[in-house]
């Protein structure tokens, strides 16, 4: 168990629909990256916050979102769903704002039908 | 734009074998290289590797990092059913993990 905690584990939803995914980071850690993975791209690096700032940015679409909350906790908004997102997404963090070990949660799988 | 590339893809092996995977990086303000482990959820974190080139050992598994190839590789000795996994390694530039596709390992009694 790494102590990232991930909710919902399974999502099932339409296309144009918009969905929340949770992540509360493991205790004492203020950094939280979301990657997406798929079978094709593999572990595609999203966004990273830390300590509720927007830290770095990746392959993100301008339909996903996301925040980190005063409590660390963090979650990524994806909105105007197409069937190509559907996906495993992971959240991760580490203690500090880069170079360290991140560990991940086990992932939301989001299905699109 | 960031690359790591992870040979071979796939890798099967019989119980007791050695096996080496590779891992070669074009990151840009590289830091270091990470090792995980993924099985059916979540990536565990294995070594975290830097340009010091100091070897890092857990068991059976050990890695060490050339920064001249700029490239990886990682051993595990005396392979067992329970090292089946998906093997990724990621390169760690100012911010972000780039990940390689991963090399899938099948150890078969």
């Amino acid at each position: 168990d790494s102590g990232v905690t991930q909710t919902p584990k399974h999502l099932i939803t339409a296309t144009g629909q918009r969905v929340t995914l949770r992540c509360s980071p493991r205790s004492g850690d203020l950094s939280v990256y979301w990657y997406q993975q798929s079978l094709d791209q593999g572990l595609q690096f999203l966004i990273q916050y830390y300590n509720g700032e927007e830290r770095a940015k990746g392959n993100i679409l301008e339909r996903f979102s996301a925040q980190q909350f005063p409590d660390l906790h963090s979650e990524l908004n994806l909105s105007s769903l197409e069937l190509g997102d559907s996906a495993l997404y992971f959240c991760a963090s580490s203690v500090g704002a880069a170079n360290q070990p991140q560990h991940f949660g086990d992932g939301t799988r989001l299905s699109i039908l | 734009e960031d690359k790591v590339v992870q040979s071979p893809l796939s890798l099967v092996v019989h119980e007791g074998d050695t096996v080496t995977l590779n891992c070669s990086y074009e990151v840009t303000n590289f830091r270091s290289l990470l090792w995980y482990k993924q099985e059916k959820k979540a990536p565990t974190f294995l070594f975290m590797l830097t340009s010091s080139g100091i070897e890092k050992k857990s068991g059976r598994l050990s890695s060490i990092l050339d920064k001249k190839e700029l490239s990886s590789i990682l051993n595990i000795t005396a392979t067992q059913t329970g090292d089946s996994a998906i093997y990724l390694c990621a390169g760690a530039g100012s911010y972000q993990l780039t990940f390689g596709k991963g090399t899938k390992l099948s150890v078969i009694p």
